[in-house]
Parts: C-alpha cells; structure tokens; sequence
C-alpha cells in the first residue's frame, strides 16, 4: 500500500519571503499523480497544485511550484512571496493511475505566515 | 465554491445512534468518495462510488455504510455511534476518467460530535 510522509507538522515563514514543504511517498507503482491541498481555518479541502510522474517538468501555479525527484520519490512543495491567505494546513497527496482515484494524504504541516 | 455541497454542516448526537449525511457532487462527476478526518487518524479514505457501483473501498467500519443514487448524490450512514466517531467527514467528487488523475473537488464538511 501507497503511504505519504510530511515530517513537518509544523513551519512558519515571514510575509513575502519563500517557503518549501516536504513530502516524501512509497510506492512501487512507476505511474501516479501528486497532489498538494491546502486546508485553511475554513476548513475546505482546496487544490493547490498537481502533478503527473510521468512528467519530469514541475508543476506551477502561479505562487506556488514543486520539486519533483521520482528516484528519491520526494514532492515538496514552494510558495514563493507567501501572503498571510496562505496560512493552512497543507496535505500532500498521492493517487494511483487508473483505477480508482482515492487519494492517500499525508498527515499535514501547518504553515503559520508572520506579518 | 468548489460545487461539491454536503449537508448538514454540524451534526451533535449521542452514542449509540445512527445519522446520514448528504453528498451532492460536483455537475457532470461520476464519482463521490468519503474521507474521515480526526486528530489522530489524519485524513482517512472510507468508501467510493462510481456512477452508483461501489469502486474502492478503505478503513470503513461495519457500522458505516454508504450508497449512490440514480441522481449521483450519496449518504454515508453512520450507525450504532461511539464517541470515537466523532470527526470531520468529507465528501469529494472527480470526473473519473481512467488514467487521468481527475482531482478530487471536497465539500466543506460535515462535524460530527458524538456526546
């Protein structure tokens, strides 16, 4: 079974400045997606960024972009110029391809952004 | 608003009961899956349906069960409750489409305290 490890339950970064998650999966499937979803006070599951592991390009998305190493089966996460908005927990995610679609989340980091 | 309704929002009941609740997935999704969420246990998968078939199934106790109907929404029937079971359940919804990686759309949620 797929299991996802974020071994940083919490950080914090100053407003502005840049900031990089952790994640760490196994698997012994060679195709799959990653996920990052952000869960503020609100409480609502909110996609952040996704990627395919049969691409070797990075995802990005605006802010946000990750570092993909498939060998060393690692998935962090960068928000660069953080904002006070991105202060959440964020869950790494990891989904089969084909089949079913579930996704296996991490157990989170919280990310406190300081003003 | 991520168009993946649940309700209701809160739920306070005591053990030994049982309660249902209510997923309206996204318009045009196939697939609803239900996620718990504690403290402990982090974000677990329960169950999936596809287009009203069960499709994937994880840590979902014999006491819970759920079901998809004809219009594609699905309940989650929690039963003969424990103060354990209290937690945040989630719906989600994709597309599913096989080899896709479709991201899951998540509801906001239902809490459910268990007094």
């Amino acid at each position: 079974a797929q299991t996802v490890t974020q071994s940083q339950p919490e950080m914090s970064v100053q407003e502005a400045e840049t900031v990089t998650l952790s994640c760490t999966y196994d698997t012994s499937e060679s195709d799959y997606y990653l996920f990052w979803y952000k869960q503020p006070p609100s409480r609502q599951m909110i996609l952040v960024i996704r990627q395919e592991a049969y691409k070797q390009q990075n995802a990005t998305e605006n802010r946000f972009s990750v570092n993909f190493q498939k060998a060393a089966k690692s998935f962090s996460l960068k928000i660069s110029d953080s904002q006070l908005g991105d202060a959440a927990m964020y869950f790494c995610a990891y989904s089969s391809q084909g089949g079913s679609e579930k996704l296996v989340f991490g157990k989170g980091t919280k990310l406190t952004v300081n003003p | 608003d991520s168009g993946v309704t649940q309700t209701p929002k809160h739920l306070i009941t005591a053990t030994g009961q049982r309660v249902t609740l209510r997923c309206s997935p996204r318009s045009g999704d196939l697939s609803v899956y239900w996620y718990q969420q504690s403290l402990d246990q982090g974000l677990q998968f329960l169950i999936q349906y596809y287009n009203g078939e069960e499709r994937a199934k994880g840590n979902i106790l014999e006491r819970f069960s759920a079901q998809q109907f004809p219009d594609l929404h699905s309940e989650l029937n929690l039963s003969s409750l424990e103060l354990g079971d209290s937690a945040l359940y989630f719906c989600a919804s994709s597309v599913h489409r096989d080899r896709v990686g479709s991201p899951l759309h998540f509801g906001n949620g239902t809490r459910l305290t268990v007094t």
